[in-house]
């Protein structure tokens, strides 16, 4: 079955440090890959996806299969980088539906 | 403006009452989904649709039906609320892209309080 982890519920950081969030998968085929995130009082959205291979905000997370892992890093987090981020995965196998990671709350401290 | 919208935001009702929570998309997608999400925690697929007259159940077995008569509209109905549905509903659409996944929109949530 596929299934999406991530480590840390909370992770808090000082500004201007560099910053990782944790996400491991299982799943038995390709899947895709996703970062969500939700700000505060905000809806949410997608951050970036595997397959675009892009540069969202100063965030990247690159696809290791070897790991199943898809980590979100930023070398120098900012305060509005405080969030809600959830990884998600979605299994060409199960119709292509997501399945969402329990999430990890980022704050960034001044 | 091409949006998806939910109503209402927020529902606070007694045990026993149906409730219908609505969620429409301006945005001309296919697919929509309806997620379950407690304070703080993953977010749970409980149903979705491909198109119209299409509705399937999700992963997280749930007591709500769900119909798909127009394209843009994706009711979501208890008929019979209990404090254990309290919780947050998202509902969101993607559209088909071939082989490949779907971005999905999500809209602003509704958070139902059963006493």
């Amino acid at each position: 079955a596929q299934r999406v982890t991530q480590p840390e519920k909370l992770l808090s950081v000082f500004k201007g440090a560099p910053v990782e969030l944790k996400c491991n998968y299982s799943y038995s085929g390709s899947p895709e890959l996703f970062w969500y995130v939700q700000y505060s009082r905000q809806r949410l959205q997608l951050l970036l996806r595997h397959i675009s291979r892009e540069s969202i905000k100063g965030f990247t997370a690159d696809l290791n299969k070897g790991e199943t892992s898809f980590h979100l890093k930023k070398p120098f987090a900012q305060e509005e980088d405080s969030a809600m981020y959830y990884c998600a995965l979605s299994g060409h196998n199960y119709g292509q539906n997501f399945v969402f990671g329990p999430g990890t709350r980022l704050s960034v401290l001044p | 403006e091409a949006d998806i919208y939910q109503t209402p935001r927020y529902l606070v009702i007694g045990t026993g009452k149906k409730i219908t929570l609505e969620c429409s998309q301006t945005m001309g997608h296919d697919k929509m989904y309806w997620y379950q999400q407690d304070p703080g925690m993953e977010l749970h697929l409980i149903h979705y649709s491909y198109g119209v007259n299409s509705t399937e159940k999700g992963d997280l077995s749930s007591e709500s039906t769900v119909s798909r008569i127009r394209t843009e509209h994706f009711p979501l109905t208890l008929e019979s609320a209990r404090p254990s549905h309290t919780s947050q509903y998202l509902c969101a659409s993607s559209e088909s892209a071939g082989g490949r996944t779907d971005t999905q929109y999500f809209g602003p949530g509704t958070r139902l309080t059963v006493l």
